[in-house]
């Protein structure tokens, strides 16, 4: 099986840019969550979807949105970028979301914002 | 509270020894523990998963889980190397649907 593909790799955006990130989970697999990680506040949780819907959300603010599509391939959105934004966002599908269902993350997709 | 906290290390070990990772979270209704590792530059990778208390073991990882003291461990036996990595702990608190990880302890295993 194929596992989680993220795309692109790398972004270089500026200030006041929308940057849109896509992920597409291993096959099957029905839950994508999408992180961001930075060195200082390590791996915090965005939000998760799961059969198109938004189940839950991390506190972001509303710059941060996603969508999920009927192939459960998912975006994510940041407008108005700010240097803050920088970081690697990680994109993680797993088969229903439950409890019990391990994640497995993509490659990342790496954010710069000058 | 943070709701996973984590040593952030670095933790030595001799090539050989066992290395002992500890997580403890905050939410006692949590439901599933995930340990992970992550090489510099990489994404996380899924080591291995434990939902009950006691001893859960895998080639020469063992996760320990006391749900009681909200503890959850991770031993490396005969470590390598290769395991050198920062290790991610991450809990399914009891509203399901998130993942909450430390913010993982970086592992150094000298030849």
């Amino acid at each position: 099986k194929a596992g989680v593909t993220q795309t692109p790799r790398y972004l270089i955006k500026t200030r006041g840019q929308q940057v849109t990130l896509s992920c597409s989970p291993i096959s099957g697999h029905r839950s994508v969550s999408w992180y961001q990680q930075t060195p200082g506040q390590g791996l915090q949780f965005l939000f998760e979807y799961f059969s198109e819907t938004q189940r839950n959300k991390g506190n972001f603010p509303g710059r941060f949105s996603g969508r999920q599509f009927s192939n459960s391939r998912s975006e994510m959105n940041v407008s108005t970028l700010e240097l803050g934004d920088s970081a690697l966002y990680l994109c993680a599908s797993s088969q229903y979301g439950t409890p019990y269902n391990e994640q497995f993350f993509g490659p990342g997709t790496r954010l710069t914002v000058l | 509270q943070k709701e996973v906290e984590q040593n952030s290390g670095p933790l030595s070990v001799p090539e050989g020894a066992i290395a002992s990772l500890n997580c403890t979270y905050s939410d006692r209704g949590s439901q599933s523990f995930f340990w992970y590792r992550q090489y510099s530059g990489k994404s996380p990778e899924l080591i291995m998963f434990i939902y009950s208390n006691g001893d859960k073991e895998d080639g020469r990882f063992t996760a320990q889980l006391n749900k009681a003291s909200q503890y959850v461990s991770l031993l490396i036996r005969d470590s390598q190397p290769s395991d050198s990595a920062t290790y991610l702990c991450a809990v399914t608190p009891s509203n399901f649907n998130k993942f909450y990880f430390g913010s993982g302890t970086k592992l150094n295993v000298k030849p």
